[in-house]
């Protein structure tokens, strides 16, 4: 059983340049979300989808847009990376929003030059 | 809002010592609660969560923690620290329709 799956594991993007990180899960989880971890700073909520077709901003939503595919997929996109994005990116789904504990994928570490 | 507020950045005890780490939440109601831990260059695992009913939660590797409503607080603990015990630990609470919010960590470091 995968849980939950992130691509890619490591990137370094140079300035203004985009990417799209990408997430699944396999436990049909309603609820998906994104947060980035800075040292000192714990894990901040990006964007999340309390359910397929859905999403809300979270704390640092500023420089990211996301997608909710479908049930089991939910991308996260920098349009135009900046030094400031520099993080390890989580991505994480849970059964519904507030409910239950969340399940973690293994991370993407992300270098912005 | 919530928040979630964890004592002491970094906490350091010998092998077979008690081991604390301090969670205070902020929440008008009371919301669900859960530690979790995150070993290098890993991604997070849960050790135990307090939803509803018994206040006193055991969580895996001996862990546990007391929910007190009065003093706001959900503070983990082990009776004897072990050297695979050395990790960083979130606490992190939700209420009905919202994300996880989370402390901003304690890394725990265990000596022989």
């Amino acid at each position: 059983n995968a849980g939950v799956t992130q691509t890619p594991k490591f990137q370094v993007l140079k300035t203004g340049q985009s990417m799209t990180l990408q997430c699944a899960q396999d436990m049909n989880h309603n609820s998906m979300y994104w947060y980035r971890q800075d040292p000192g700073m714990g894990l901040r909520l990006i964007y999340y989808s309390a359910s397929e077709g859905t999403t809300d901003k979270g704390e640092v939503p500023n420089g990211y847009n996301v997608s909710r595919l479908n049930k089991r997929e939910f991308s996260l996109r920098l349009e135009s990376a900046a030094p400031s994005q520099t993080s390890v990116y989580f991505c994480a789904s849970s059964g519904a929003a507030g409910y239950t504990e969340a399940f973690f994928g293994q991370g993407t570490r992300l270098t912005v030059v | 809002a919530q928040s979630v507020t964890q004592l002491g950045s970094h906490v350091s005890v010998s092998e077979g010592a008690l081991v604390l780490l301090r969670c205070n939440y902020s929440s008008s109601v009371p919301p669900y609660l859960f530690w979790y831990v995150q070993y290098p260059n890993q991604g997070l695992q849960l050790l135990l969560k307090y939803t509803t009913g018994a206040t006193l939660v055991k969580g895996i590797n001996g862990f546990e923690a007391e929910f007190k409503k009065s003093e706001t607080s959900f503070h983990l603990t082990k009776p004897s620290a072990h050297m695979s015990d050395a990790a960083e630990y979130f606490c992190a609470s939700n209420q009905a329709g919202t994300a996880l919010i989370f402390g901003k960590g304690t890394t725990l470091s265990v000596s022989s």
